[in-house]
């Protein structure tokens, strides 16, 4: 099993609407939770991290599910420069590398 | 200013031959690591270093080896390459070890053939 599990989409969405997706992760133990994000043939970014509690930034809001073992990514009123992929980044406590999902790839149309 | 530069940008190259990648961050990170990003998408770490000690060495073959001659600079050398080796390595750098943002440059993709 996938230590980092995301459904690849493709998420098509219209400009202004909102669209949320989920990642698994397998390790009850993790305890560090970030998205990325990468544009096509780009390097992957730093969108934001994810706490205990849930976070936004501006028009990004991240849950952390622990009893499920999920953590969740919304863009509420999508620009077209949101189309990118999105990266779902665990890290285990004890140790120093961080752990990828996939992605998960949004188109945002006109 | 770039952040994390890596040369060359892209490398085609015969299988059999021996190729190096160089990666320079001027961010004064203390930590480097070698991503490999295949076409799938999947991007896997491979090798890390902190302040020029090697601290996280996947399972890579050992016709994979890194090496850091201070902390800002970590370059892969590949022997002997291989049609599989096909892919995105991407570079990156962290304050330290564990928890810290990690930041990329922008890629080499390689191409064995």
């Amino acid at each position: 099993r996938k230590e980092v599990e995301q459904d690849p989409g493709p998420f098509n969405v219209p400009e202004g609407a909102t669209v949320a997706f989920n990642c698994t992760y397998s390790n009850s133990a993790s305890q560090s939770f970030f998205w990325y994000r990468q544009d096509c043939r780009k390097e992957p970014k730093l969108l934001m991290s994810v706490y205990s509690s849930g976070n936004e930034d501006g028009r990004f809001t991240a849950q952390l599910n622990r009893a499920s073992q999920y953590i969740s990514l919304l863009i509420r009123d999508s620009k077209l420069s949101d189309s990118a992929t999105y990266l779902c980044v665990v890290n285990l406590p004890w140790d120093y590398k961080l752990s990828f999902g996939a992605g998960t790839t949004v188109t945002v149309r006109a | 200013d770039t952040a994390v530069s890596q040369t060359p940008k892209y490398l085609v190259t015969q299988m059999g031959n021996d190729k190096s990648i160089k990666c320079e961050q001027n961010l004064g990170h203390d930590t480097m690591y070698w991503y490999k990003q295949d076409s799938k998408k999947f991007l896997k770490i491979m090798f890390s270093y902190n302040n020029k000690e090697l601290i996280i060495n996947e399972t890579v073959p050992n016709r994979f080896s890194p090496k850091s001659p201070d902390k800002a600079h970590l370059n892969l050398h590949i022997n002997s390459l291989e049609l599989g080796d096909s892919a995105v390595y991407f570079c990156a750098s962290s304050l330290g070890q564990g928890n810290y943002e990690q930041y990329f440059g922008p890629g080499t993709r390689l191409t064995v053939t």
